[in-house]
């Protein structure tokens, strides 16, 4: 089956812990995304990248780290410095940037205690 | 930059019923316009697209109607089911913008 998967589907961290949230995508896409989503609210960009080893901010990129070594793989990291990150993550991805149709994972609902 | 709002933001019908979802965008360079319909604890699943040389486009019981010089767009979807029910999100991306606007969202439900 292709597609993007996301593990784990529940994350639950203690405050001041860094956590992953893993993305992969079997889909042969050269572009990644991480949107964050909160309740009632749209989706917001974090970080998406083009290609590999390349990656660029989206608008609420604080307190978040990506890196993309693999095309397959975008792994989004929560650093201690994001205030409130209590929220669901959404991955995707698109065949290339440019007006390319978004595909989405089934998202990680992280809770921080 | 590009700004999309979406109405209304929670929308009830009767099954059987048509409901309607519309956006308004604010970048006249947007020329791609994707629907995506989110159930409860999943990622959003596309459901029907258009672009900026088309004015409607049909799958079935869902439809997408673009008004470029009014600058908005509108999810049709006819014969409601039970199953329809969900949060529908509308977005707006053009050929220079880096990525896309997501409006905020509706939910729908459809009451059997």
């Amino acid at each position: 089956d292709g597609g993007i998967t996301q593990s784990p589907k529940y994350l639950f961290r203690k405050e001041g812990q860094n956590v992953t949230l893993s993305c992969e995508q079997n889909l042969n896409h050269d572009a990644m995304y991480w949107y964050r989503q909160d309740p009632g609210q749209g989706l917001r960009l974090i970080y998406y990248s083009q290609i590999v080893n390349d990656f660029q901010k989206g608008d609420i990129a604080e307190g978040y780290s990506v890196s993309r070594e693999k095309k397959e793989s975008f792994p989004l990291t929560v650093t201690s410095a994001q205030k409130n990150p209590t929220a669901f993550y959404l991955c995707a991805s698109s065949i290339g940037q440019r007006t390319d149709t978004q595909y989405f994972g089934p998202g990680t609902r992280l809770t921080v205690l | 930059g590009e700004n999309v709002e979406q109405h209304p933001s929670t929308l009830s019908v009767q099954e059987g019923d048509s409901a309607v979802i519309k956006c308004t965008y604010s970048d006249s360079a947007s020329n791609y316009f994707p629907w995506y319909k989110q159930e409860l604890g999943k990622g959003p699943q596309l459901i029907i697209d258009i672009r900026s040389n088309v004015g409607e486009k049909k799958d079935q019981r869902i439809a997408v109607t673009l008004n470029k010089t009014a600058k908005h767009f509108s999810l049709h979807i006819t014969e409601t089911q039970p199953e329809d029910s969900a949060v529908y999100f509308c977005a707006a991306k053009d050929n220079y913008g880096q990525n896309f606007v997501f409006g905020p969202g509706t939910r729908l439900s459809v009451l059997p």
